[in-house]
C-alpha cells in the first residue's frame, strides 16, 4: 500500500486559509469517507483534527475543515494562528481493511 | 481521563524480539479497536496493525507481515505488539491508538522507541 501524497510543505501569514492536499486511489480516499486528518506538533503524538472527511471532533477549533472530491481528500485551516504551526497527516481506509497515511505536510506560519 | 501508555521498548539487536505493551485507562477497553502506528526518526506516520474490539480480528501493514503479532487482553485493559526478525527500518516511536470504526485514531499514547542496531 503506497502513502497517499501530501504536498511537502505549505505555508501562509496569521489570519489567512490555507489548504492541503491528500491524493489517493479509488481503493482508499476515492472509495470510502473515511478520509481522517492528524496535526502533530514536534515531540508530540498526533492529535486528530478531522474523521470521516469533514467530522471534527469536539473540542477542535471550527478553523479546521475537511472535504473530499474523487480521489483527493483536502483540510483547509481558517485564521491561520501560530499554533497551528505543526506537521499534518491524512490517512484512509483501505480496500485491504488496512489504513494508509499521507507523506506529511508541513505547515508553516509566517 | 483517557490513557494511553506504552512500554517494552529499547534497543536490540537485528534478527531478535521484542514486545511492547500497551497500558489503557479511562475509557471502556474491550469496546475499542485498538492499532499500532509507527514513526522513524525524522519521518512520517506509518501504520503498522490494528485489532478489533474482541480480538476477532487482526490486519497488518505489508512490511510487519508475518514478522509481527498485535493482540490485547481484555481483562487487563491491555494492547500488545510483538515483533519478531527485527530489522534497522523498524527503527521507529511506536504509538498505540483507538481504532473506533474505520480506524480513526481518537487518542493516542506518548510512544515508546525501539532501536534496531547491532
Amino acid at each position: 500500500q503506497s502513502a497517499l501524497t501530501q504536498p511537502a510543505s505549505v505555508s501562509g501569514s496569521p489570519g489567512q486559509s490555507i489548504t492541503i492536499s491528500c491524493t489517493g486511489t479509488s481503493s482508499d480516499v476515492g472509495g470510502y469517507n473515511y478520509v481522517s486528518w492528524y496535526q502533530q506538533h514536534p515531540g508530540k503524538a498526533p492529535k486528530l483534527m478531522i474523521y470521516e472527511v469533514s467530522n471534527r471532533p469536539s473540542g477542535v477549533s471550527n478553523r479546521f475543515s475537511g472535504s473530499k472530491s474523487g480521489n483527493t481528500a483536502s483540510l483547509t485551516i481558517s485564521g491561520l494562528q501560530a499554533e497551528d504551526e505543526a506537521d499534518y497527516y491524512c490517512s484512509s481506509f483501505t480496500s485491504s481493511s488496512t489504513l494508509v497515511f499521507g507523506t506529511g505536510t508541513k505547515v508553516t506560519v509566517l | 481521563q483517557v490513557q494511553l501508555v506504552e512500554s517494552g521498548g529499547g534497543v536490540v539487536q537485528p534478527g531478535r524480539s521484542l514486545r511492547l505493551s500497551c497500558a489503557a485507562s479511562g475509557f471502556t477497553f474491550r469496546n475499542y479497536g485498538m492499532q499500532w502506528v509507527r514513526q522513524a526518526p525524522g519521518k512520517g506516520l506509518e501504520w503498522v496493525a490494528v485489532i478489533w474490539y474482541d480480538g476477532s480480528n487482526k490486519y497488518y501493514a505489508d512490511s510487519v507481515k508475518g514478522r509481527f503479532t498485535i493482540s490485547r487482553d481484555n481483562s487487563k485493559n491491555t494492547l500488545f505488539l510483538q515483533m519478531n526478525s527485527l530489522r534497522g527500518e523498524d527503527t521507529a516511536v511506536y504509538y498505540c491508538a483507538t481504532a473506533s470504526g474505520d480506524y480513526v485514531a481518537s487518542w493516542w499514547g506518548q510512544g515508546t522507541l525501539v532501536t534496531v542496531s547491532s
